[in-house]
């Protein structure tokens, strides 16, 4: 059973235009919802996180989109740029466990320029 | 500075054969943790610990081995390597406040 789905396996966006990740959960437990970027051959990096009790959370062109009624988060990457192509990560986890991450399966997202 | 350090990087195994991935951080994290990422699964968490001589399983434990003795190192033990192992590993740690989680850069584990 897959606690945290992200159904779209690929994005392919123009440079400049905006990208948006899309991840959805089934735990109502989880409060506490990280993003993280992964290059090949390296180890995730953390890239930004919402508690549950906040609905938006902004960090310079990356902004994350809670929405708990529907258990769905969104990434928002404006504007978008080559150096953003890469594996994009939703996590989830209950702030009693915050060693304990249950991960999407990931999106690839290439920024054509 | 250091961060998560795992190694070894790349290691080839026969079936039936143990090894131990190593992973220390130096950034007094309590909270530690492995995970495997297979192609289209994402990452699925092995094991973690909440400190010094507390472990627990995560997702995916069975094959797996782990313990914690000091604060800095977390090893995981494959006592008997099997090829539904291969994968990368990433071990990881936090310092439980609720801000990020970092990573290693990876170990690749082949398994023939």
């Amino acid at each position: 059973d897959q606690q945290v789905k992200q159904n779209s396996p690929s994005l392919s966006v123009q440079e400049g235009r905006i990208s948006i990740l899309n991840c959805d959960y089934t735990n109502s437990m989880f409060d506490y919802f990280l993003w993280y970027k992964k290059y090949p051959a390296e180890g995730p990096t953390f890239l930004i996180s919402i508690s549950s009790i906040k609905d938006k959370n902004e960090d310079g062109r990356f902004t994350v989109f809670l929405n708990k009624s529907a258990k769905h988060l969104s990434l928002h990457i404006v504007p978008s740029q080559p150096g953003d192509s890469a594996v994009y990560f939703c996590a989830a986890s209950a702030r009693s466990n915050t060693g304990k991450l249950i991960f999407g399966q990931g999106t690839t997202l290439q920024v054509k320029p | 500075n250091a961060g998560v350090t795992q190694t070894p990087k790349f290691q080839v195994l026969k079936t039936g054969q143990s090894m131990t991935l190593q992973c220390a951080q130096d950034m007094n994290h309590e909270y530690m943790s492995w995970y495997r990422q297979d192609p289209g699964m994402g990452l699925r968490l092995i094991h973690y610990s909440v400190g010094a001589g507390i472990t627990d399983q995560g997702e995916v434990p069975n094959g797996y081995n782990v313990s914690r003795s000091t604060t800095e190192d977390f090893p995981l033990r494959l006592l008997s390597a099997a090829p539904s192992q291969t994968s990368v590993y990433f071990c990881a740690s936090s310092d439980g406040s609720g801000n990020t989680i970092y990573f290693g850069e990876g170990s690749w584990l082949t398994v023939v």
